[in-house]
């Protein structure tokens, strides 16, 4: 067990739906990732949060947004669903510190877009 | 961060050592060396980094050449519960806040009985 808990496992839904991916990080860790995982495209890094605040973007398509609340657990939200967006997606928690900043990870939320 | 170059798959008899090579010849002075692994579409695991000198933990040892550009990573005596997908990743040491996880295809690491 990680220590970051993700919710719900597993969600269906229809093109053209919107739905929100919930990630609470371990106790302590400010930085908090969001990682899809789909058959063709592998492990890709979507965004991060660092205490709040937008860090870093990767392959984040402009039908999904994230936000970190203040008490550091994460959403991302995923709109106007294609059947391209199935896939697993990850949250990871970090300390944030500048040593080490291994990534701790969920177990995952799949996504399956009818 | 570095590009890092991984055999597609490899297999190990149960009780022997796995022995996991990755290439990362154009890493440079601030880039760690980290490996993580995935057992079937569970969350990725921590499993160890290092900078420069080899390193060991209660999962695995971690060789990095005197140059840096390849490493090694040893599971002593691997069981069939080791067999996952095994990523090799670089990446920079100086981001204060932490930075992201840059997966390659990694390595299909197969124990048999």
């Amino acid at each position: 067990d990680s220590g970051v808990t993700q919710t719900p496992k597993h969600l269906i839904t229809a093109t053209g739906q919107r739905v929100t991916l919930r990630c609470s990080p371990r106790s302590g860790d400010l930085s908090v990732y969001w990682y899809q995982q789909s058959l063709d495209q592998g492990l890709q890094f979507l965004i991060q949060y660092y205490n709040g605040e937008e860090r870093a973007k990767g392959n984040i398509l402009e039908r999904f947004s994230a936000q970190q609340f203040p008490d550091l657990h994460s959403e991302l939200n995923l709109s106007s669903l294609e059947l391209g967006d199935s896939a697993l997606y990850f949250c990871a928690s970090s300390a944030g510190t500048y040593i080490g900043n291994e990534q701790f990870f969920g177990p995952g939320t799949r996504l399956t877009v009818l | 961060d570095a590009k890092t170059t991984q055999p597609t798959s490899m297999d190990c008899a149960e009780g022997r050592a796995a022995n996991l090579p990755c290439n990362h010849s154009t890493i440079s002075g601030n880039e760690y060396v980290y490996w993580y692994r995935q057992i079937h579409s569970q969350g990725p695991q921590y499993i160890i980094h290092g900078l420069k000198n080899n390193e060991t933990n209660e999962m695995a040892s971690l060789i990095i050449t005197e140059d840096r550009k390849s490493s090694t990573l040893i599971l002593p005596h691997a069981t069939l519960r080791d067999t996952a997908v095994y990523y090799c990743i670089v990446r920079d040491g100086r981001e204060t806040s932490g930075s992201r996880l840059t997966f390659g295809e990694g390595t299909q690491l197969t124990v048999n009985p």
